[in-house]
């Protein structure tokens, strides 16, 4: 079975400082990996995906995730933050020969002016 | 943005009624999906289902049950709500052969 670990639970950053969020999987084989963020009161909504290909992976926003088959992660990363990136984030997991996903307990951004 | 609706946004029920949520796509998509989300634990999976009258489990399916008989709508029903059911609960769908899922907005539901 796939797990997800997102092991900062709550982080504060300064507008126009750097951002990463890690996330860690357990799974088999190559899975599809994807970052959610869900501002206050609202759905989710998906900032990038990776399936394949180059491990380097651009989103919305100006997101960035970095594939890492050794490590087991897919971190997500934006090099300047603005104070509408408060939010919180998932990273997210499936099989490739499944749709269903397996969620991280998410990680809370703080952005601070 | 995709369509998909759930229905209502905000409930409050009591102890021991029945509640059904209900999510609508307009999308004509295949899968569908009902997790709930709680503070640590991220979003769980409910149920889903792979298309109209096939349904199954996922992770914490006791105290649930779900029918869906059309493509279109997709029930999540609490047969006798209990305070650990307060939750808010996510609907989301997917295309057949794109992983990746669209979710509704929520339905945040009390349970007194």
């Amino acid at each position: 079975a796939q797990s997800v670990t997102q092991p900062d639970i709550h982080i504060t950053v300064s507008e126009g400082a750097s951002l990463e969020l890690r996330c860690n999987y357990s799974y088999g084989a190559t899975p599809y990996l994807f970052w959610y963020v869900q501002s206050p009161g609202q759905g989710l909504q998906l900032l990038l995906k990776y399936f394949s290909g180059d491990t380097l992976v651009q989103g919305i926003k100006g997101f960035e995730a970095e594939f890492k088959r050794s490590q087991s992660s897919f971190n997500l990363r934006k090099p300047s933050v603005h104070w509408s990136d408060a939010a919180e984030y998932f990273c997210a997991v499936g099989p490739s020969n499944d749709y269903k996903l397996s969620f991280g307990a998410g990680t809370t951004v703080t952005v601070r002016a | 943005d995709a369509g998909i609706t759930q229905s209502p946004r905000h409930k409050v029920t009591e102890t021991g009624t029945p509640v059904t949520l209900r999510c609508h796509q307009t999308e004509n998509h295949r899968y569908m999906y009902w997790y709930r989300q709680d503070p640590g634990h991220g979003l769980r999976l409910i149920h889903y289902s792979y298309g109209v009258k096939d349904t199954d489990k996922g992770e914490v399916s006791d105290g649930y049950s779900v029918s869906r008989s059309k493509t279109e709508d997709f029930l999540l029903t609490l047969e006798s709500a209990t305070s650990s059911q307060t939750s808010v609960y996510f609907c989301a769908i997917s295309e057949d052969r794109e992983p990746g899922y669209t979710f509704g907005s929520g339905t945040r539901l009390t349970v007194v």
